[in-house]
């Protein structure tokens, strides 16, 4: 079954540490993002890239890194700039150049700091 | 600037009463999208449904409907006979139409609980 594929489901970060998540994808969407939940709020987009090898920061980019080397990875790493982190991440994918597609998620990591 | 407002935060009924969780949009754009989406306990959020600003007839899709009026920016959802299934987070997003991706912009979201 094609799918959004996020790892691990929990994370602890220390003090001062950097720590990636991982998200793949096997629906051969072209764009994929990253958004941030804390309780009680919306979704909050971090970064997001259209292709390969290219990304854009969205509203809380700060902290925060990604990468694109291949079209079904986008892993995001959360620095010890980030002050922060404890939330809930989500990623998605959808069809590129289609905005009026809905976007497909995975189903989260949860990062704690110890 | 978007965005997109959900003034209820949370909502309590018993169940098989019916339900509306409002959502009011702000945006510059003449071509836009909304959508809804569900957030179980496990986390993952679900589409249930995507409509554009060209097409204002309502939507019914089993024990769900949708009310989109452009007049007063509005998009609302209502669950007719709800079930304890249907206890979740609801969101409401709007499209920004950025070629080659899509920007969506959330509600805070609407926690849903269906009592027994």
């Amino acid at each position: 079954d094609g799918g959004i594929t996020q790892s691990p489901k929990y994370l602890f970060r220390k003090e001062g540490q950097n720590v990636t998540l991982s998200c793949e994808q096997n629906l051969n969407h072209d764009a994929m993002y990253w958004y941030r939940q804390d309780p009680g709020q919306g979704l909050r987009l971090i970064y997001y890239s259209q292709i390969v090898n290219d990304f854009q920061k969205g509203d809380i980019a700060e902290g925060y890194s990604v990468s694109r080397e291949k079209k079904e990875s986008f892993p995001l790493t959360v620095t010890s700039a980030q002050k922060n982190p404890t939330a809930f991440y989500l990623c998605a994918s959808s069809p590129e150049g289609l905005y009026n597609q809905p976007q497909h998620f995975g189903d989260g990591t949860r990062l704690s700091i110890l | 600037a978007q965005k997109v407002t959900q003034a209820q935060t949370e909502i309590s009924v018993v169940e098989k009463e019916d339900v509306t969780l409002d959502c009011v949009y702000e945006t510059r754009d003449t071509t836009y999208y909304l959508f809804w989406y569900k957030q179980p306990p496990s986390g993952e959020l679900v589409f249930l449904i995507r409509r554009n600003s060209f097409d204002e007839q309502n939507e019914i899709s089993g024990r769900y409907s949708w009310n989109f009026q452009k007049s007063t920016s509005s998009f609302n959802f209502t669950i007719t006979a709800s079930q304890v299934v249907d206890s979740a987070v609801y969101f409401c997003a709007l499209s920004e139409g950025v070629q080659g991706a899509q920007k969506l912009v959330f509600g805070q979201g609407t926690r849903l609980t269906i009592n027994p």
